[in-house]
């Protein structure tokens, strides 16, 4: 099975500040990635896909970038909706997997 | 208006069974492939299991901590997915999303069903 390892695991932050999480996989994915925000008691939505291609919908604030092993989702300017869970997954072989999530926090 | 709706969690003693299931509406439901995915109290996602569009069979893909345990199907008509669990464990306590696939990501979710396994 491919690991997905975010870091960092937990991050706090100011409104208006620059924030990445990187995704690191076990072996290499090509760009079958994609990113995901969870707010408590909510589904995840899907923010990226293919590694960098923007979900229709979703701020032009966030991206993404990487292929291979190594993938990062940066936020430019923080807005207060944006403090959540994000998660990664990989798409390129069964099982698909996702990483342990990264928790983004108000400073 | 592109929406899942599960239904059927609920409560089950351990070795028992609960088939959940999932009702699609506002797009083609033929043409995607679609998930499931849960969430363990307090944890993170762990995607469950798949079933491919008609394109490709309807055929489905399980995580190995459900396959023989988990049927994955749909109905097309009903434009609905199912999933049989059987042999339930504690550990298969979590909300279970319905999501649907597309492009190469998992962009529409349902708002979950809470199974919980427990003597």
């Amino acid at each position: 099975d491919i690991q997905l390892t975010q870091s960092p695991s937990f991050l706090s932050a100011s409104v208006g500040d620059r924030v990445t999480i990187t995704c690191r996989a076990s072996q290499g994915i090509s760009s079958s990635l994609a990113w995901y925000q969870q707010k408590p008691g909510k589904a995840p939505k899907l923010l990226i896909y293919s590694a960098s291609t923007l979900q229709s919908g979703v701020p032009s604030r966030f991206s993404g970038s990487g292929s291979g092993t190594e993938f990062t989702l940066t936020i430019s300017s923080l807005q207060p909706e944006d403090f959540a869970t994000y998660y990664c997954q990989q798409l390129n072989s069964y099982p698909i997997t996702f990483g342990q999530g990264a928790r983004l926090e108000i400073k | 208006e592109v929406q899942l709706v599960e239904s059927g969690g609920g409560l089950v003693q351990p070795g028992g069974s609960l088939k959940l299931s999932c009702a699609a509406s506002g797009f083609t439901f033929s043409d995607h492939y679609m998930d499931w995915v849960r969430q363990a109290p307090g944890k993170g996602l762990e995607w469950v299991g798949r079933t491919r569009d008609k394109s490709n069979g309807y055929t489905t893909e399980y995580a190995a901590s459900v396959k023989g345990r988990f049927t994955i199907s749909r109905e097309e008509s009903k434009k609905s997915l199912y999933m049989q669990m059987n042999s339930l464990k504690t550990e298969d306590t979590a909300v279970y999303y319905c999501v649907r696939m597309h492009k190469r990501g998992m962009d529409v979710w349902g708002q979950g069903t809470t199974v919980t396994v427990s003597s």
